[in-house]
């Protein structure tokens, strides 16, 4: 089964530092999303990408984010330079389409656990 | 300000039992809402719900949406000590960009 592959799986940075997680989206999607789980806390959405460039982006998504999809395969999450807030599990996503698609596969990768000290 | 709303936040069964999951939503441009699953890292797909009063079955679960009354609703029935997660609510939104809003989470822990 198709999956949704980020690495690394964890990572520890100073803060201050930048760091870039990686994401390798279902090869045959189109939509492409990061979100945020904080310890204990909701699931939430960071910013969604689709034909190149943001199709949204949440209040969280400031401009110490930034998304690029490089060579077409990869998805990269940005944060210039990182705070303690900013320690949280990273999810990469990927959706052929929206709503009413018998093969809509909305589906998430296992997630980079960023902790910033 | 778009919401989603589970309830239990916690829930404490025994193996066999039947649990009943809910989820409110308050959601400018709705678009269908899924549940997730959440063991240890990524929540992984359980259903995914449009219509009004349609329910949809997968083994032992099943859901049901109502869009006049707001709310969904998971049911586990028979439960295994492998049902033991987060179960996670999220609604889709939006004209174009598909995002999910996510509800608190219901902890369920089955006993043996």
């Amino acid at each position: 089964e198709p999956e949704v592959t980020q690495t690394p799986s964890h990572q520890v940075t100073q803060m201050g530092q930048e760091v870039i997680l990686r994401c390798v989206p279902i090869s045959n999607h189109l939509y492409f999303y990061w979100y945020r789980q904080i310890l204990g806390q909701k699931v939430e959405f960071l910013v969604s990408f689709y034909n190149n460039e943001i199709s949204e982006k949440s209040e969280i998504f400031d401009d110490q984010f930034s998304v690029e999809r490089p060579d077409g395969s990869n998805f990269t999450l940005k944060i210039r330079s990182t705070k303690l807030e900013d320690s949280a599990m990273y999810f990469c996503a990927s959706s052929l389409t929206g709503v009413g698609m018998s093969n809509y596969g909305y589906t998430f990768g296992s997630g980079t656990r960023l902790t910033v000290v | 300000e778009d919401k989603v709303v589970q309830s239990p936040l916690s829930l404490v069964v025994h193996e066999g039992d039947t649990v009943t999951l809910n989820c409110s939503y308050e959601v400018t441009n709705f678009r269908s809402l899924l549940w997730y699953k959440q063991e240890k890292k990524a929540p992984t797909f359980l259903f995914m719900l449009t219509s009004s009063g349609i329910e949809k079955k997968s083994g032992r679960l099943s859901s049901i949406l109502d869009k006049k009354e707001l709310f969904s609703i998971l049911n586990i029935t028979a439960t295994q000590t492998g049902d033991s997660a987060v179960y996670l609510c999220a609604v889709e939104e939006g004209d174009s960009s598909y995002k999910l809003i996510f509800g608190s989470g219901t902890r369920l822990l089955v006993r043996p």
